[in-house]
């Protein structure tokens, strides 16, 4: 198993360009995860989908952004318009219903400037 | 709504000295407690777990303890290596409500192990 795939490994953008970030979760797994970390704030959760459908999205920060998950071995996070204060490593993490732990991804490392 | 708190947010040893890390949550019905490692750059990778039916899980120079009663639990690293530097973060599984299952991290910990 690859594990969780994440792309692009780092993004460099520049502010008001629009950022789509990508993940392949586990295959199998039912739960998709969405998280931002930083030195300020630790991880974050952004959005997390059961089955592809969106189930709490109470920590995305604004409507800048936004998530999908059209299949189960795909899902796009997107910042349209990208701030400088959205640069920050962003983590895929998916598991299965039967199991409690998570698998992360590579991480996208995100800078706007 | 479930809280994990994590001490301390750094901590510097000396290589071959133990290091603790000490989680507290506050959902009394989690049942689900593991640790995860973070080198520089990667990805967060589990690296032990305990359930709430167990008071202690050991796996080589690793170990976590959980306290129930008091709602906490640590992590024991003995005789550290330079390669354990890291961040090391703790999680409580949720217990209730529609996030059901989740995992509630804490802040993280920055451990520097000094050769």
């Amino acid at each position: 198993d690859a594990g969780v795939i994440q792309s692009p490994r780092h993004e460099v953008t520049e502010m008001g360009q629009e950022v789509t970030l990508r993940c392949k979760p586990i295959s199998g797994h039912d739960y998709l995860f969405w998280y931002r970390q930083t030195m300020m704030r630790g991880l974050e959760l952004l959005i997390y989908f059961n089955n592809n459908v969106p189930i709490d999205d109470s920590g995305m920060p604004e409507d800048r952004f936004s998530a999908k998950m059209p299949n189960a071995s795909f899902s796009t996070l997107k910042i349209q318009p990208s701030e400088p204060r959205d640069s920050a490593v962003y983590f895929c993490a998916s598991r299965s219903q039967g199991s409690y732990g998570y698998t992360f991804g590579s991480g996208t490392r995100l800078t706007v400037v | 709504g479930e809280n994990v708190e994590q001490h301390p947010s750094t901590l510097s040893v000396q290589e071959g000295d133990s290091a603790v890390i000490k989680c507290t949550y506050s959902d009394s019905a989690s049942n689900y407690f593991p640790w995860y490692k973070q080198e520089l750059g990667k990805r967060p990778q589990l690296i032990i777990d305990i359930r709430s039916n167990v008071g202690e899980k050991k796996d080589q120079r690793i170990a976590v303890t959980l306290n129930k009663t008091a709602k906490h639990f640590s992590l024991h690293i003995t005789e550290t290596q330079p390669e354990d530097s890291a961040v090391y973060f703790c999680a409580a599984r949720l217990s209730y409500g529609g996030s059901q299952g989740n995992l509630i991290f804490g802040k993280g910990t920055k451990l520097s192990v000094k050769p």
